[in-house]
């Protein structure tokens, strides 16, 4: 039943190391996006694909990798983590309306990534 | 680029009191905005949005916010807070990318604190 869902929900890493969060949208949507939330709760935009497509690539560390091998599918992939990398990462998804710019996302859970 | 600015980081109010969550907005054209709410360790999730159709939105749980464009504010409020209202709040500006794309800026959070 759960609409996006994201794995692990916890992930804690030596810094260095490289790993990756898989999130999946059971809800037919177009369009799936990266967030980053910070301490602070801050949350900004990393990327966005569309039916596999790159759609928005923030300026982002290109040890960060997404991949979409489907339209359900977003992975993320960090290399060589970095304390700064630290963060709670959330997956979303969007159904393209008639007008994009007014279309509810749908979050995931989020993966609490801690780098030592 | 688009904006949004919340007002207090924190707010306190007792439960049954009236709920103000202050956002202010930056845009050069008609903005789309959005307050989602985030309970804790939880993704996000929508309470209601603004699409240039009625200036007052009726969201989830009795949540309501009024566009003012001469103030370019968008404030969240509630009558009656319930203990369950206590959560991290979010305001959110919509931006339309070429191809018709969504690029969705958030505000800093304002977490609702509820005392009985």
């Amino acid at each position: 039943d759960t609409a996006v869902s994201q794995t692990p929900k916890y992930l804690v890493t030596q810094m260095g190391n490289d790993k990756s969060i898989k999130c999946e949208q059971n809800l037919g949507h177009d369009t799936m996006y990266w967030y980053k939330q910070d301490s602070k709760k801050f949350l900004k935009i990393m990327f966005s694909y569309n039916n596999k497509e790159l759609i928005i690539n923030e300026t982002v560390p290109n040890r960060f990798s997404p991949k979409s091998p489907d339209k359900a599918h977003l992975n993320l992939h960090i290399n060589s983590l970095e304390l700064g990398d630290s963060a709670v990462y959330f997956c979303a998804s969007s159904q393209d309306d008639r007008l994009a710019a007014t279309d509810t996302q749908y979050f995931g859970p989020g993966t609490r990534l801690t780098v030592l | 680029a688009q904006s949004v600015t919340q007002l207090g980081s924190h707010v306190s109010v007792s439960e049954g009191a009236l709920v103000l969550l202050r956002c202010n907005y930056s845009s050069s054209v008609p903005p789309y905005l959005f307050w989602y709410v985030q309970y804790p360790n939880q993704g996000l999730q929508l309470l209601l949005k603004y699409t240039s159709a009625a200036t007052l939105v009726k969201g989830i749980n009795g949540f309501e916010a009024e566009f003012k464009k001469s103030e370019t504010s968008f404030h969240l409020t509630k009558p009656s807070a319930h203990m369950s209202d206590a959560a991290e709040y979010f305001c959110a500006v919509s931006d339309a990318l070429s191809g018709g794309y969504q690029k969705v800026t958030f505000g800093t959070g304002t977490k609702l604190q509820v005392i009985p």
